[in-house]
């Protein structure tokens, strides 16, 4: 079945330091990828998103890139504020045309010392 | 546009006890998915609800139920309450066209704490 693997965490760094967290998935067909992030006490919130292979998502200074022949779909951002802590979930809808339910990885917990 | 709400925030039930949590989706969504966030854990899909039938279901039991009303929101139903059922229980709400996925957009989430 479909399925997310992501990278153990946590995850501590020093601001301004890069961030890598990996992503891998299974899946068939061509499943649209997603990164979350859940703040402490809150919902999740999309963070970015690619729908087909080389797309690239981006959002405040974060980005990753769909790539299908790795099956990967890594997080990465140069510079990271303390304001950036938080839990991330990588994860696939796989495209079906019918019930498009989420499917997520475990998380990986940031924290990111000033 | 209003976004996605939950009620109640925080919930405390006792085992073998009934639950029901709500929510209401985004404004111009058709579809509400319910997701279980386990302490330390990723969500997992419980079901979904588009124009109000039941349209995909993750592996829970049946005393997991729930519906959808005509303006879109929704309600999540347990049964029988057991202490595993502890959890974060995130209501999403999307765009279903036909079309490949819209983005699922989440509510802030209800605690239900198990005793």
């Amino acid at each position: 079945g479909d399925s997310v693997t992501q990278m153990e965490g946590p995850v501590t760094l020093s601001e301004e330091a890069f961030l890598t967290i990996n992503c891998t998935y299974t899946a068939t067909g061509y499943p649209s990828l997603f990164w979350y992030v859940q703040y402490p006490g809150e919902g999740l919130q999309l963070l970015l998103k690619a729908t087909k292979a080389d797309d690239k998502g981006s959002n405040k200074g974060f980005e990753a890139t769909y790539r299908k022949e790795t099956t990967s779909f890594h997080l990465e951002k140069g510079s990271v504020q303390v304001s950036d802590s938080a839990v991330y979930f990588c994860a696939l809808t796989p495209y079906q045309g019918g019930s498009e339910k989420l499917v997520f990885g475990k998380g990986t917990k940031l924290t990111v010392n000033p | 546009e209003t976004g996605v709400t939950q009620s109640p925030t925080h919930l405390i039930k006792t085992r073998g006890q009934q639950v029901t949590l709500r929510c209401s989706s985004q404004s111009g969504h058709n579809t509400v998915s319910w997701y279980q966030q386990a302490l330390g854990q990723g969500p997992q899909f419980i079901f979904q609800y588009y124009r109000e039938e039941e349209n995909g279901r993750g592996n829970f039991p049946p005393r997991f139920s729930g519906l959808q009303f005509p303006n879109y929101s929704s309600e999540l139903n347990v049964n029988a309450l057991e202490l595993d059922d502890s959890a974060l229980y995130l209501c999403a709400s999307s765009l279903l066209a036909g079309g490949p996925v819209d983005t699922q957009y989440f509510g802030p989430g209800t605690r239900l704490t198990v005793l």
